[in-house]
């Protein structure tokens, strides 16, 4: 069975860092396109990062240069780190699977995990 | 960039009725090398991640009941869902996947009981 659990959210002050971390089971994350999604309080879906084949990396404009992903194939754990936090960054974090093993849409998504950034 | 725009922003249905929400692209999904549109459609309740209705614009993720149905070719795509059902409130959003990244959500439709 294909699970994603998401973990690493808290309550943060702005300017500061905090790690995600997104454990895989019923796959291996190293055979699949991996992203982050986020939805902020009142506000719809956004697309954050995307881990793909070749080790491409991917980031929307609003947390390029602050946000990194990356995974670990040992642990089958995919990672956001987020450095510089703002305000605008508070949501709830996803961690979700491209269907086909491809660049596809979100087949499978974790439960979320919490992004508080406030002083 | 592409920019998915759906429409009604919210909706209020009876129960019983035909309930249908639009999505339009800023450009084509449809790659023409396998006639596929890139297009998928989510159900998103409060406190749960999304759910996959859609996929291919037009195919019934594994699960979903018969009564949603998604349709529309290139850049202009329909979420139809037959017979409202209370269980079917939540927030309906569409993705193209046309592009690398994918990511384009639309901005969401909020369905309710009228």
């Amino acid at each position: 069975e294909v699970q994603l659990v998401e973990s690493g959210g808290d309550l943060i002050q702005p300017g500061g860092s905090l790690r995600l971390s997104c454990a895989a089971s019923g796959f291996t994350v190293s055979s699949n396109y991996m992203s982050w999604v986020r939805q902020a309080p009142g506000k719809g879906l956004e697309w954050v990062s995307g881990f793909y084949s070749g080790g491409n990396t991917y980031y929307a404009d609003s947390v390029r240069g602050r946000f990194t992903i990356s995974r670990d194939n040992s642990k089958n754990t995919l990672y956001l780190q987020m450095n510089n936090l703002r305000a605008e960054d508070t949501a709830v974090y996803y961690c979700a699977r491209h269907a086909e093993q491809m660049n596809y849409y979100f087949d499978y998504w974790g439960q979320g995990t919490l992004v508080t950034v406030s002083s | 960039d592409f920019v998915m725009t759906q429409s009604p922003d919210s909706l209020a249905v009876s129960l019983g009725e035909r309930a249908t929400i639009n999505c339009k692209s800023s450009q084509s999904v449809l790659y023409s090398s396998n006639d596929k549109n890139y297009l998928a459609w989510y159900q998103h309740k409060p406190g749960q991640p999304p759910k996959l209705l859609i996929y291919w614009a037009s195919t019934r993720a594994s699960g979903v009941p018969d009564r949603f149905s998604g349709s529309g070719s290139g850049t202009d795509f329909t979420l139809t869902i037959s017979s409202l059902q209370a269980e079917d409130v939540a927030v309906y959003y569409c993705l193209q996947y046309y592009s690398t990244p994918p990511g384009a959500f639309g901005q969401g439709t909020k369905l309710e009981i009228k």
